[in-house]
């Protein structure tokens, strides 16, 4: 059975700092392409990078490029995204995601809500 | 970037309606659109991908339809477990971006 686990969120001051987790078991990891999504309480879905399965290929949105990275470890079979100089409209849930070869995600962690305030 | 616009938003139907939500990609996007459901409090789960394929156990009720910049997500009738809110992805160029969700609710 595919899983997906986030953890690392938490209450982080403007200007802070936070790696996300993500585990994933159930299947072989490396093979996938892998997402972070991230959803604003009651709002609506903004994709937020994306990277390859040997780590070596990023994508990032606009927004967060230059203060976001996304990594992973293969042999840990975990994703990450490091998320600094946090402001407050990075409130959210972040979801990871798995791609199913065709760019879209198949399975979704519970996400795992990062609250930016002072 | 590329912006996608759904409607309508939100759409009222009841219980065995058909329902169609529509999705506008600001330039061409060939095939490369996502259609995903999100309950309150869950994560998304993915519907239709390349514009009209079924996602492995979705019911059949769901289908995509579309290429270029115009896509539809239908559902021939529905149920009460429907009753969610749908966003369309496209995945043709990063930043993959997602439309705005159509609330579907009672009507």
């Amino acid at each position: 059975e595919v899983q997906l686990v986030e953890s690392g969120g938490g209450l982080v001051q403007p200007g802070g700092s936070l790696r996300l987790s993500c585990e994933a078991s159930g299947f072989t990891f490396s093979r996938h392409w892998m997402h972070w999504v991230r959803q604003t309480p009651g709002k609506g879905l903004m994709w937020v990078a994306r990277l390859n399965g040997d780590g070596s290929i990023t994508n990032y949105a606009d927004s967060v490029k230059g203060r976001f990275t996304i990594s992973r470890d293969n042999a840990k079979n975990t994703l990450y995204l490091e998320i600094n100089s946090l402001r407050v409209d990075d409130t959210a849930v972040y979801y990871c995601a798995r791609d199913n070869f065709y760019d879209s995600g198949d399975f979704w962690g519970q996400g795992t809500l990062v609250t930016v305030s002072s | 970037d590329i912006q996608m616009t759904q409607s309508p938003s939100p759409l009222s139907a009841s219980v065995g309606d058909r329902v169609t939500i529509s999705c506008r990609a600001s330039q061409s996007i060939s095939t490369y659109l996502s259609w995903y459901q999100q309950k309150p409090g869950k994560a998304p789960t993915l519907l239709i991908y390349l514009a009209s394929s079924l996602q492995s156990g979705v019911p059949a009720r769901f289908s995509g339809g579309g290429s270029g910049t115009d896509f539809t997500l239908t559902i021939s009738s529905l149920h009460p477990e429907d009753f969610a809110t749908y966003y369309c992805q496209q995945s043709f160029s990063a930043p993959y971006s997602f439309g705005q969700g159509t609330k579907l609710d009672f009507k």
